[in-house]
């Protein structure tokens, strides 16, 4: 059971364009959720954070949207860098239960 | 560099070996978690120990184990190894484990099995 998902397995976007990457999750009692990115070989760094409390949190061109009716989040990436080519991890949390449940990740390529 | 250090880098073992992986936090993180990510696979999380203690518990199979020690260091070990085991094991830390505190990654140890 995929608690955390996300969706689109890769995304293309011009150098300079909008990156929005999505996730979903089906546990209700999650409450603080994460983005995470990845390069080769490397591990996965934090990139932003946002808790239920609040639907947005911007961090210069990051910006973590968070729909909870819907159990949706999203990451806006504006303008987009050839050096975000990365894989794109969110993942989720309930406070309680100390661990975070993260998706299967989102490759995305800017195309300079 | 995010401070969390994991050995060895790469591992290739035979099928019904055993291997431990180790890991040392961030200086100052009590909190130590293990995850696997294998191919096309997202990070599934295995195990969280808290000041050497376990505390949180995934997907982990009976055939690994781990412990966290007074030093703060942890070793995931897998024993019986299959294919399917081969994997990139990554180990992260946090301050105290408690979900709000960001968790630092370290760069994985590949284990390959043949």
């Amino acid at each position: 059971d995929q608690q955390v998902k996300q969706n689109s397995p890769s995304l293309s976007v011009q150098e300079g364009r909008i990156s929005i990457l999505n996730c979903d999750y089906t546990n209700s009692m999650f409450d603080y959720f994460l983005w995470y990115k990845k390069y080769p070989a490397e591990g996965p760094t934090f990139l932003i954070s946002i808790s239920s409390i609040k639907d947005k949190n911007e961090d210069g061109r990051f910006t973590v949207f968070l729909n909870k009716s819907a159990k949706h989040l999203s990451l806006h990436i504006v303008p987009s860098q050839p050096g975000d080519s990365a894989v794109y991890f969110c993942a989720a949390s309930a406070f309680g239960t100390y661990k975070y449940i993260f998706g299967t990740g989102t490759r995305l390529k800017v195309l300079a | 560099d995010s401070g969390v250090t994991q050995t060895p880098k790469h591992l290739i073992t035979a099928t019904g070996q055993r291997v431990t992986l180790r890991c040392s936090p961030r200086s100052g993180d009590l909190s130590v978690y293990w995850y696997q990510q294998s191919l096309d696979q997202g990070l599934q999380f295995l195990i969280q120990y808290y000041n050497g203690e376990e505390r949180a518990k995934g997907n982990i199979l009976e055939r690994f184990s781990a412990q966290q020690f007074p030093d703060l260091h942890s070793e995931l070990n897998l024993s019986s190894l299959e294919l399917g085991d081969s994997a990139l094991y990554f180990c992260a830390s946090s301050v105290d484990g408690n979900v709000g505190n960001t968790i630092y990654f370290g760069e994985g140890s590949w284990l390959t099995v043949v």
